[in-house]
């Protein structure tokens, strides 16, 4: 049973970088059968799909987002991260790691899911 | 303002049934069997009930259905649950490894 653990700050300057991290156990980062995303939900709002890393370091981004996102994985320390630079305060948010499985046919539905946190961006 | 729509709330009395729509375009949920549905009640991460358009990921009770026709998917809850009230996001596959979500619907149990 995989467990995913969001860590960072909780409060980021307009203009600033919003760093994340998100460690992963009960099993690898390396495992073929998943892709690791992230996703967000500004405060009372829907979900924000932000973009996603597969083990190797291949990324794609939300379009929206493409110009100020990077998310990257370290192996070894079972761990990947999202980077979002130049924030505004419609970055504020609770931002959640998560997985994407490989189905049969293709990747779908995101099935294991950390608690979440909340960054706000504020002066 | 969310890719994909979803009426704000839907309501049912204990027992009854009730369906939640999510509707997209051509791009996301008309041409992918990629949708798939959300549960979350509050201050909780979401909850994965419905994969490729009407899969059932182990655990999910089968009072949770779902289908798609053109560009609308559905969730139905059948038998309503004191515990089925929460918030509940549609999600598709938009191509190009992009996906999109709906805005939720808050489902009260009467």
């Amino acid at each position: 049973q995989l467990q995913l653990q969001e860590s960072g700050p909780g409060l980021v300057k307009p203009s600033e970088t919003l760093s994340l991290t998100c460690t992963v156990s009960g099993g690898s980062i390396s495992n073929n059968n998943y892709l690791w995303v992230w996703i967000r939900q500004p405060p009372g709002k829907g979900l924000e799909w932000i973009g996603r890393i597969y083990y190797s370091g291949g990324t794609y981004y939300n379009p929206s987002l493409k110009s100020r996102v990077t998310i990257s994985v370290d192996t070894s320390k079972n761990q990947f991260s999202v980077k979002l630079s130049s924030v505004t305060a419609a970055d504020t948010a609770v931002y959640y790691c998560a997985t994407l499985p490989k189905r049969y046919s293709g990747y779908d539905g995101f099935d294991y899911w950390g608690q979440g946190t909340l960054v706000t961006v504020s002066p | 303002q969310s890719a994909l729509t979803q009426p704000p709330a839907a309501s049912g009395a204990p027992g009854q049934s009730v369906t939640i729509s999510c509707t997209g375009t051509s791009n996301d949920v008309g041409v992918y069997n990629y949708v798939s549905w959300y549960q979350q009640h509050p201050g909780k991460a979401p909850k994965l009930m419905i994969y490729e358009v009407n899969k059932r990921p182990s655990g999910v009770p089968d009072r949770f259905s779902a289908s798609k026709s053109g560009n609308t998917a559905s969730l139905t809850v059948s038998g309503l649950q004191a515990d089925d009230e929460a918030d509940y996001f549609c999600g598709s596959y938009a191509g190009i490894n992009n996906w999109v979500f709906g805005g939720g619907t808050k489902l009260t149990v009467l």
